[in-house]
């Protein structure tokens, strides 16, 4: 069964920083692409980020770009977020997601983490 | 970037009922869209892909369909369960931006 657990979440102040860690289980985690998407309370669904399996390929949404960084440890099968200069609009939860080996899809989410950027 | 549009952003509906939801894309993304669902304190779940192909384990009673800039989501004959909200994606090129969403609701 394809499992993906994030943690890392919680309340952090403007301008501070926060990792999350996206732990998978149940299928070969270096194969596959991987993404971050949030969803601030009560709104929509917002991608983030993506890497590829290879890790050559990176990707950023401009609301983040130059903030974050994702990359991944495949003998951990972990994905990771690092989000410096936190702000009140980043408040959100957020998604560790698996995509789809026969297109751009995103096949598998986790449960997602909340985090809550507020002094 | 491109825009995905949804409509309506609600719909009330019966169970029973044959519902469609459209998405707008606001330039050509082929067939590269995705539709989700998701429930009030779930994450989502993923329906369909490539416009229409539906992923295993879905209800045959979803559909998909379109290219280029317009799709539509159908439901042929609502059950209680899903009643949710539907998320349209394009993954032709990122950012791959999702549509606002469309919470369908019991009339």
């Amino acid at each position: 069964e394809v499992q993906l657990v994030e943690s890392g979440g919680g309340l952090v102040q403007p301008g501070g920083s926060l990792r999350l860690s996206c732990a998978t289980s149940g299928f070969t985690f270096s194969g596959y692409s991987m993404n971050w998407v949030r969803q601030a309370p009560g709104k929509g669904l917002e991608w983030l980020s993506y890497i590829s399996s290879t890790r050559t390929t990176i990707y950023y949404a401009d609301s983040v770009r130059g903030r974050f960084t994702i990359s991944r440890d495949d003998a951990k099968n972990s994905l990771f977020l690092q989000m410096n200069s936190l702000r009140a609009e980043d408040t959100a939860i957020y998604y560790c997601v698996r995509e789809g080996t026969s297109g751009w899809y995103f096949d598998y989410w986790g449960q997602g983490t909340l985090v809550t950027v507020s002094s | 970037d491109i825009q995905m549009t949804q409509s309506p952003s609600s719909l009330p509906a019966s169970v029973g009922d044959r519902v469609t939801i459209t998405c707008r894309a606001s330039q050509n993304i082929y067939n590269y869209l995705n539709w989700y669902q998701q429930k009030p304190g779930q994450a989502p779940k993923f329906l369909l892909y490539s416009a229409s192909t539906l992923q295993s384990g879905v209800p045959s009673t979803f559909s998909g369909s379109g290219s280029g800039t317009d799709f539509t989501l159908t439901i042929s004959s609502l059950q209680p369960e899903d009643f949710a909200t539907y998320y349209c994606q394009q993954s032709y090129s990122p950012p791959y931006t999702f549509g606002q969403g469309t919470k369908l609701e019991i009339k």
